[in-house]
């Protein structure tokens, strides 16, 4: 079975700095996807980004960022020029690229992100 | 869109009693998931649905959960005696197909036992 290990529970960013969360994966498939997610207070899941394990580049969306390891199973998330409303919980999950029962997100504990002034 | 639309936001009951929670996924997604997240656990994937049948109920903790999707539109997750550790905040999923690797959560409902 898939395993998702997010080492950090905390983290602290000053506002418009550059913070990185850590996220490693076991798998003995070739082929999946990862995930970043944020849950706000407001609890609703909100996906951050996503990357192919196919893709040798790395996925960006605006501010956000993922260094991906394939060798070395590491999804780590960047955020830059981090702002107020990026505090929030941060999920790594991982998903096979099957059906059926290999459909299912496999979420790591996650990590707090505080964002300060 | 509406998005994913689960009721009710918030359930407080007491032990052995009844309870179900209510979910619309979004309309023209075939795969439905129920996921449980609680500080100890984190997020645990209690049971998926594509096209309306149960695909993998693994997740499920015991007898007492059950879960039906009778139409595309709505599912339920039932809790049948409760107890105080199934106190957690219960989030449904829909996604537009098994093979689709995005997943469309709704805000949860937070279920507390007492």
């Amino acid at each position: 079975a898939q395993t998702v290990t997010q080492s950090q529970p905390e983290m602290s960013v000053q506002e418009a700095e550059t913070v990185t969360l850590s996220c490693t994966y076991d798998t003995s498939e070739s082929d999946y996807y990862l995930f970043w997610y944020k849950q706000p207070p407001s609890r609703q899941m909100i996906l951050v980004i996503r990357q192919e394990a196919y893709k040798q580049q790395n996925a960006t969306e605006n501010r956000f960022s993922v260094n991906f390891q394939k060798a070395a199973k590491s999804f780590s998330l960047k955020i830059s020029d981090s702002q107020l409303g990026d505090a929030a919980m941060y999920f790594c999950a991982y998903r096979s690229e099957g059906t059926g029962t290999a459909s299912k997100l496999t979420f790591g504990t996650g990590t707090r992100l505080q964002v300060t002034l | 869109d509406a998005g994913v639309i689960q009721s009710p936001r918030h359930e407080v009951t007491e032990m052995g009693q009844e309870v179900t929670l209510r979910c619309k996924p979004i309309s023209g997604h075939n795969s439905l998931f129920w996921y449980r997240q609680t500080m100890m656990r984190g997020l645990e994937l209690l049971i998926y649905f594509n096209n309306n049948v149960p695909i993998d109920d693994s997740g499920m903790p015991e007898d007492r959960f059950s879960a039906k999707m009778p139409n595309a539109s709505f599912s339920t997750l039932k809790i049948q005696p409760s107890e105080p550790r199934d106190s957690a905040v219960y989030f449904c999923a829909s996604s537009p197909g098994p093979l689709h690797e995005k997943l469309f959560f709704g805000s949860g409902t937070q279920l507390s036992v007492l």
